[in-house]
């Protein structure tokens, strides 16, 4: 059965940096568009980023553009999300989720998430 | 960004009873939206995609109707597992976004 485990969350300072990941397993990886979402405690769900199944189209979410980078190793079988110049307003559940379809252009909706990471930003 | 505005933001009903939430885009995005269930502590779950398609392993009660700028999530009967949060999203731009989500509680 598909399968995404997520890890990498933390406690992190304001300005610092975080890498997480996302283990993906049951499914061709490779074939699959995948995405991060967040969310805040108590608030709604905010996608950042995703990235195509071979790697060659990548969009974000203005509120993270610039600052987070996306990333995947087919090889691997893993996502990333690398956070960089982490903000109070960046704490939040992070999950990862996957395209519903194989080789999608653009994006399709998403079937299967990750159980989340917490990232905590606090002086 | 396409904005999409859920009401009512918050529903009360009894098992047994037939909901609706409404989900309205900004702009049109045709038939690219999909409703998602969550529960405390939990990832979301597809119910609903391209406005009107069940997910499989969904339950038939659900199903979800629209195009262009009104979709609607309709839930037949409810049942107690069914006292979630539920959430439209939209895949039109490439800016995915989602409504702010309808908490049903029971009655």
């Amino acid at each position: 059965q598909v399968q995404l485990v997520e890890s990498g969350g933390g406690v992190v300072q304001p300005g610092g940096s975080l890498r997480l990941s996302c283990a993906a397993s049951g499914f061709t990886f490779s074939t699959h568009g995948m995405h991060w979402v967040r969310q805040a405690s108590g608030k709604g769900l905010e996608w950042l980023t995703c990235i195509r199944y071979d790697d060659t189209n990548i969009h974000y979410a203005d509120s993270v553009k610039g600052r987070f980078t996306i990333s995947r190793d087919n090889s691997k079988n893993t996502l990333y999300l690398q956070m960089n110049n982490l903000r109070l307003e960046d704490t939040a559940v992070y999950y990862c989720a996957r395209d519903r379809s194989p080789m999608v252009t653009w994006s399709d909706y998403f079937d299967s998430w990750g159980q989340g990471t917490l990232v905590t930003v606090s002086s | 960004d396409i904005q999409l505005t859920q009401s009512p933001s918050f529903l009360s009903a009894s098992v047994g009873d037939r909901v609706t939430i409404t989900c309205r885009a900004s702009q049109g995005i045709r038939n690219y939206l999909a409703w998602y269930q969550q529960k405390p502590g939990k990832a979301p779950k597809l119910l609903i995609y391209a406005a009107s398609s069940l997910q499989s392993g969904v339950p038939s009660r659900f199903s979800g109707s629209g195009s262009g700028t009104e979709f609607t999530l309709t839930i037949s009967s409810l049942q107690p597992e069914d006292f979630a949060t539920y959430y439209c999203q939209q895949l039109h731009s490439y800016s995915i976004t989602f409504g702010q989500g309808t908490r049903l509680e029971i009655k």
